[in-house]
């Protein structure tokens, strides 16, 4: 089993849409999480990161479970700028230095 | 702010040449890393570095070695290239080690 997971997609929505991405992550010792996005064939970018109480910027919404071992990013009014691929991350401290991505998941959004 | 700087941008090799890439971060930050995207596949750990003066091996070390220059350069050397080292490279850097990542815009590298 790999020590981050997510649904590949591609989820195809349309404009104006909500979706919800969810990653889960193995090691219960991940101690910070963050979430990326990814245009084809750009640099992967900081899109938030995941606080324990949830955290909102703009449409976005990300949450943690700990118990479930989880974090979602949730996409309101979807545009056709947010079409990427979205990746998790997760950090634990034991592990110095070393963040594990996710494979991320392809999101189209169409006119 | 340049971030995160990354050379060459592109470069075809010949299989059993050898060459650098380079990067450099202007950000003060503690740690780098190099990592390895292949088409439609996910990040992979090549390297990191978490202070200055300390390396460490990450998921996919063979084949390549590093050197953290300073608290701003970390390089990353491929010593006789193979055509399965064909890849997008990408470097990163954080304030620490639990901080998120910033990275650079690539290198596209093609062995033939």
């Amino acid at each position: 089993r790999k020590e981050v997971e997510q649904d590949p997609g591609p989820f195809n929505v349309p404009e104006g849409a909500t979706v919800a991405f969810n990653c889960t992550y193995s090691n219960s010792a991940s101690q910070s999480f963050f979430w990326y996005r990814q245009d084809c064939r750009k640099e992967p970018k900081l899109l938030m990161s995941v606080y324990s109480s949830g955290n909102e910027d703009g449409r976005f919404t990300a949450q943690l479970n700990r118990a479930s071992q989880y974090i979602s990013l949730l996409i309101r009014d979807s545009k056709l700028s947010d079409s990427a691929t979205y990746l998790c991350v997760v950090n634990r401290e034991t592990n110095a230095g070393k963040s594990t991505f996710g494979d991320g998941t392809t999101l189209t959004v169409k006119p | 702010n340049a971030g995160v700087t990354q050379t060459p941008k592109f470069q075809v090799l010949k299989t059993g040449q050898s060459m650098t890439l380079q990067c450099a971060q202007d950000m003060n930050h503690n740690s780098m890393y190099w990592y390895r995207q292949d088409p439609g596949m996910g990040l992979r750990l090549i390297y990191y570095s978490a202070s200055e003066g300390t390396t460490d091996k990450g998921e996919v070390p063979n084949g390549y070695n590093v050197s953290r220059l300073n608290k701003r350069e970390f390089s990353l050397r491929l010593e006789s290239a193979a055509p399965s080292q064909t890849s997008v490279y990408f470097c990163a850097s954080s304030d620490r080690q639990n901080q998120p990542q910033h990275f650079g815009d690539g290198t596209r590298l093609s062995i033939l």
